[in-house]
């Protein structure tokens, strides 16, 4: 498989379970956040999206909340199925400056 | 389905040699993107450009090219200039440039031989 999810912070969870991803941003004047899921081999996928004037949005099954003071950005995903084991990783965008984070790899346990 | 294509998967470069990756979009957006994504590392802007015929460098520019003749297609090409070449490369698109969702393509894996 492809080597991009090394060294990165690992959170594992029961299958049905909840996940909960964070994410600390470093631009307190960035305005909009993505999350992405990157299976093994392939490209990022969007996943949900929040502009700074929101503190949470849901999706299906996901829920992205926003904490502009400590600049800290989460993923909740709910009943988590083995299918969502892949990494996740946040963007931050102020204007056309996009930062990526790193993220963190998910596994889950049938 | 509207997507964006790379090819080839996988990639092998020899000292001193230039090597293209593709990149096509049927997408319609005016927006394309090449990052580098190194383990552990988040991604790296490589090139992005607006519009046709218009492109401009990113953080990582040295030691790549690129070429925007038609909206569809954004191609890059690694050249010897560059050391450390290996690395998985992916390309985007979005509408426009700008506080938007980018659209992936599943990547190219480079190597050095």
């Amino acid at each position: 498989g492809e080597s991009v999810g090394l060294h990165l912070p690992t959170l594992s969870v029961q299958e049905g379970d909840n996940s909960i991803i964070n994410c600390a941003y470093s631009n307190s004047a960035s305005d909009y956040f993505i999350w992405y899921k990157q299976e093994s081999g392939k490209g990022p996928q969007f996943i949900i999206d929040i502009r700074s004037n929101m503190d949470k949005r849901q999706g299906q099954r996901v829920t992205v909340l926003l904490n502009k003071t400590v600049k800290h950005l989460s993923l909740q995903i709910a009943a988590t199925q083995p299918g969502d084991s892949a990494v996740y990783f946040c963007a931050e965008t102020e204007g056309f400056k996009t930062i990526f984070g790193a993220g963190t790899r998910l596994f889950v346990k049938a | 389905d509207g997507g964006i294509t790379q090819s080839p998967k996988y990639l092998f470069r020899k000292e001193g040699q230039n090597v293209t990756l593709s990149c096509e979009q049927n997408l319609n957006h005016d927006a394309m993107y090449w990052y580098r994504q190194d383990p552990g590392q988040g991604l790296r802007l490589i090139y992005y450009s607006q519009i046709v015929n218009d492109f401009q460098k990113g953080d990582i520019a040295e030691g790549y090219s690129v070429s925007r003749e038609k909206k569809e297609s954004f191609p890059l090409t690694v050249t010897s200039a560059q050391k450390n070449p290996t690395a998985f490369y992916l390309c985007a698109s979005s509408m426009k440039r700008g506080p938007q969702p980018q659209h992936f393509g599943d990547g190219t894996r480079l190597s050095i031989l």
